[in-house]
């Protein structure tokens, strides 16, 4: 399984671009990258998922360099309410039965 | 999105005692469930991973008879923490899976179980 390396913790101010960058060496070929939110006392909330090159949803943009090593979560002009931990995760279905392995993740504390 | 209702959301229990957690899958049937558990400031840990109808494949280190993992339908999985203990107080988070899914596709969450344990 790719392992992640993320930040442990960052701050930020109301409505600024915030990018979390996560490091996936190992990914395999077969792998996608996922971002999951999390707030306290609650289960994981899906965010962005994507395999290469940029992906563009309602709430994040998730960027891939062309070697898929790391990737970048960009929150666009953040609120009070984007304070969670947010999780990257690397894998492919085939070899892990649909099963998620967290790493860290990042504490993102968003400030007024 | 898929629709997980996860029951009780928090639940206080004397140590020795037992405590079920359930979890739903609302909306589509989930041939897999997985279970994790969460300790404050950490990441969450995957449990044990069950298919309907079949028994429990549990984690290194995860005792299975503390932790019973009966999914016997399509949208209804149970964890029994048994014989409690104040170090099983956690936060515990379910996931299940439909058949369809893959990697390709988001995976989805109950809303959490936070057991204390006195």
């Amino acid at each position: 399984l790719a392992k992640t390396t993320q930040p442990i913790s960052m701050d930020s101010y109301e409505g600024q671009e915030v990018n979390i960058t996560c490091s996936h060496n190992n990914i395999a070929t077969n792998d996608y990258i996922t971002w999951y939110q999390q707030f306290p006392s609650q289960g994981p909330r899906f965010i962005i998922q994507g395999y290469k090159t940029k992906v563009t949803n309602e709430v994040a943009s998730l960027f891939i360099p062309a070697d898929r090593k790391s990737s970048t979560l960009s929150l666009p002009r953040v609120s009070l309410s984007d304070t969670a931990v947010y999780y990257c995760l690397v894998g492919d279905n085939a070899n892990q039965g649909g099963k998620l392995i967290f790493g860290q993740g990042t504490e993102l504390s968003v400030k007024p | 999105g898929a629709v997980v209702s996860q029951h009780p959301s928090w639940v206080i229990c004397k140590s020795g005692t037992s405590v079920k957690i359930e979890c739903r899958s609302l909306d589509f049937q989930a041939t897999t469930m997985f279970w994790y558990r969460q300790f404050p400031k950490q990441s969450l840990m995957l449990m044990a991973t069950s298919n309907e109808g079949s028994k429990a494949t549990y984690e290194q280190g995860v005792e299975k008879d503390k932790f019973l993992i009966n999914h016997a339908s399509l949208t209804l999985s149970t964890l029994t923490v048994t014989s409690a203990h104040p170090e099983d107080s956690s936060f515990y988070i379910c996931s299940p899976k439909g058949q369809a899914s893959t990697w390709a596709t988001e995976a989805f969450f109950g809303q959490g179980t936070r057991l204390t344990v006195v």
